[in-house]
């Protein structure tokens, strides 16, 4: 049983075109964050999601845009896919947010590549 | 300048040796954490402390607030532990909202 998921794990696609990438987590937690990491290993948080409320919301262009139907599930949705877009997505989860020390649950990672 | 700053970048050791990975962050934090990455790319929480010391296992995690610096040792080193390190801080900003901020990570390499 994956704790959290990701799928789809590889998703190679033209400039231009709009993706989706999506998250699901069997936790039963209340948090859920999408991170992006660049080639140079660098990861960066995107967004953050606390029962389906945006709660971390990082300068981001808004071809990102992240939809929470339920708090077991935060998809990633990106428009008008660009070159500097390629990177491995990560989804995580966590208890809550508070204070920071709930550990999270990392997803396999997504790598996008945008032709 | 990046709010989170590691060192060493990149460390080579052998199977045995104590190993020391190093975060220093410029601001206030609500906590900090420890994440490994492995080589295929997963990514496992190690440890979040706000204060103090955590061990679990071989691993060990101290955090000085005063001085805005936390340590990552390794004991008895193992080939297993070469992954990439990084270190994440939390902190408030104006409004109430949080911020996560990561370091660059540490690149280790444990030979046998």
């Amino acid at each position: 049983d994956t704790a959290v998921s990701q799928t789809p794990k590889y998703l190679v696609t033209q400039m231009g075109n709009d993706k989706s990438i999506k998250c699901e987590q069997n936790l039963g937690h209340d948090t859920m964050y999408w991170y992006k990491q660049d080639s140079k290993k660098f990861l960066k948080i995107m967004f953050s999601y606390n029962n389906k409320e945006l709660i971390i919301n990082e300068t981001v262009p808004n071809r990102f845009s992240p939809k929470s139907p339920d708090k077991a599930h935060l998809n990633l949705h990106i428009n008008s896919l660009e070159l500097g877009d390629s990177a491995v997505y990560f989804c995580a989860s966590s208890q809550d947010w508070r204070g920071g020390l709930y550990e999270q649950f990392f997803g396999p990672g997504t790598r996008l590549t945008v032709l | 300048k990046n709010e989170v700053e590691q060192s060493p970048q990149n460390l080579t050791a052998q199977e045995g040796e104590f190993i020391t990975i190093n975060c220093s962050y410029s601001v206030g934090i609500s906590a900090l954490h420890w994440l490994q990455q492995h080589p295929g790319g997963g990514i496992v929480s190690l440890f979040m402390l706000s204060s103090g010391k955590k061990k679990h296992g071989r691993l060990i995690a101290t955090i000085n607030i005063q001085e805005k610096h936390s340590s990552l040792h390794i004991t008895a080193s193992h080939p297993r532990d070469s992954a990439v390190y990084i270190c994440a801080v939390r902190f408030w900003i104006q409004g109430g909202s949080e911020k996560l901020v990561f370091g660059k990570g540490t690149k280790l390499t444990v030979n046998p």
